[in-house]
């Protein structure tokens, strides 16, 4: 089975930008979470997605969106890039383990966004 | 307040020898889920062990083991005999509410764990 994957692994912007990060999870997790990993900040959930709604939303602004396609792809956008905004966004997708009952989350390796 | 504390921002452990990682946890909720994942400098989050609230055995995945103190809110993270490759990041994440509800980790802020040779 493959893993999540994200495309695209480096990305670098300038301030006022906007940028689209891309994820698919493993075939037949229905929800895939987003992270953003800073030095300063450290982990951060942005959302969750699970069969195309948002069903959870971390303390971000409006700037940063998301939505997922029938497929369970996602997508993010962040618009009018800031600089606080060079991070690694991690894409993890997850469905429940039927023998633990455990909601495991599987990442992918990330795309990390410089913005200058 | 935070609410996942790793006290041990970085460690060095001799080669074989074993490694307890630091993780308390503060929730009001009497269900939960306590994840530890490793993050090499590679960035990918490898899912490490899992432990519930309502786990009445303490966790093991190979040479992983999960020390729950729940009155505590602790739930450390045992590396037996350490090896090179366990090298890495290692953080402790935390997830309120059942298991059907919505899934959000809340992270610590990480351990650095250097093995040396």
């Amino acid at each position: 089975k493959a893993g999540v994957t994200q495309t695209p692994r480096y990305l670098i912007k300038t301030r006022g930008q906007q940028v689209t990060l891309s994820c698919s999870p493993i075939s037949g997790h229905r929800s895939v979470s987003w992270y953003q990993q800073t030095p300063g900040q450290g982990l951060q959930f942005l959302f969750e997605y699970f069969s195309e709604t948002q069903r959870n939303k971390g303390n971000f602004p409006g700037r940063f969106s998301g939505r997922q396609f029938s497929n369970s792809r996602s997508e993010m956008n962040v618009s009018t890039l800031e600089l606080g905004d060079s991070a690694l966004y991690l894409c993890a997708s997850s469905s429940r383990q039927r023998e633990t009952g455990v909601n495991e989350q599987f990442f992918g390796p990330g795309t990390r966004l410089t913005v200058l | 307040a935070q609410k996942i504390t790793q006290t041990q921002p970085g460690m060095f452990v001799q080669e074989k020898e074993a490694v307890t990682l630091d993780c308390t946890y503060d929730t009001s909720d009497q269900s939960y889920g306590l994840f530890w994942y490793k993050q090499p400098s590679s960035g990918e989050m490898i899912f490490l062990i899992y432990q519930g609230s309502y786990d009445e055995q303490n966790a093991t995945e190979g040479r992983y083991s999960l020390n729950f103190q729940k009155a505590r809110k602790s739930a450390n993270l045992v590396i037996s005999a350490s090896q090179l490759g366990d090298s890495a990041m290692y953080f402790c994440a935390m997830r309120e509410g059942n298991r059907d509800s919505n899934y959000q980790l809340i992270w610590g802020a990480g351990t650095k764990l250097i093995i040396k040779p």
